[in-house]
């Protein structure tokens, strides 16, 4: 079991659906991410929250709107998707750079098919 | 974007040999991580390196960076079947104290161990 939980697990939506992405996660982490990642490829990064400010957008289209609600939550809200979107999509949250470097936690994401 | 390449891109070996994994990079960066996937999971932290760090161990793990040729090294030694999954470097690039990490994420080794 991992300590982020994204939900949920499996997602199919049509390209005119609205739809959320949900992540959340108890380790007082103050960094949230959002990756994507296609098959056989290397996760990508799409947007960071920092203290629940978003930190970092990756030019990622407007379809995919982030929001961190507080420090343990983090959605990804879908809307007008494309079938290239088509993705697993992670989660993962860290520490917040001090004075130690920190590794990140993953989420088991999301797997989305647009239709 | 992707930063790093890594080779090969397969590898099969047998249970109880070594499997070493590589990894190169094209920036400054303040640490190089590496991580774990099971197919249909998320990313697992194996081990961060810090940049002035030159080998480090983690059980029969074994990571080498080299600033100067801006690579890296993963060795597992004495392979099992658990071991087959996705692996993949990660640097995290120079910052100021207090941001989140940004990793960006090499091409990926396919490790299969068989029995």
């Amino acid at each position: 079991d991992t300590e982020v939980t994204q939900t949920p697990k499996h997602l199919v939506m049509g390209m005119t659906n609205k739809k959320s992405l949900k992540c959340e996660q108890h380790m007082g982490h103050r960094a949230m991410y959002w990756y994507k990642q296609k098959a056989k490829k290397p996760p990508e990064l799409m947007f960071v929250y920092s203290y629940e400010k978003l930190s970092i957008n990756e030019s990622v289209p407007s379809r995919f709107s982030p929001e961190c609600p507080n420090s343990s939550l983090l959605n990804l809200h879908l809307h007008a998707l494309q079938p290239e979107d088509s993705a697993l999509y992670l989660c993962a949250s860290s520490q917040v750079w001090g004075n130690s470097n920190q590794p990140q936690h993953f989420g088991d994401g999301t797997r989305l098919s647009i239709l | 974007s992707q930063q790093g390449e890594e080779d090969p891109q397969a590898l099969s070996i047998q249970e109880g040999e070594n499997a070493t994994m590589n990894c190169s990079y094209k920036t400054s960066i303040n640490n190089l991580q590496w991580y774990r996937q099971n197919s249909g999971r998320g990313l697992v932290h194996l081990i961060l390196i810090r940049s002035n760090e030159r080998e480090k161990h983690s059980g029969r793990l074994r990571v080498t960076l080299d600033t100067s040729k801006k690579s890296s090294s993963l060795l597992i030694t004495a392979s099992r079947a658990a071991d087959t999954a996705s692996y993949f470097c990660a640097t995290d690039a120079a910052r100021e104290t207090g941001t989140a990490s940004k990793l960006t994420f090499g091409t990926g080794t396919r490790l299969q161990v068989t029995l």
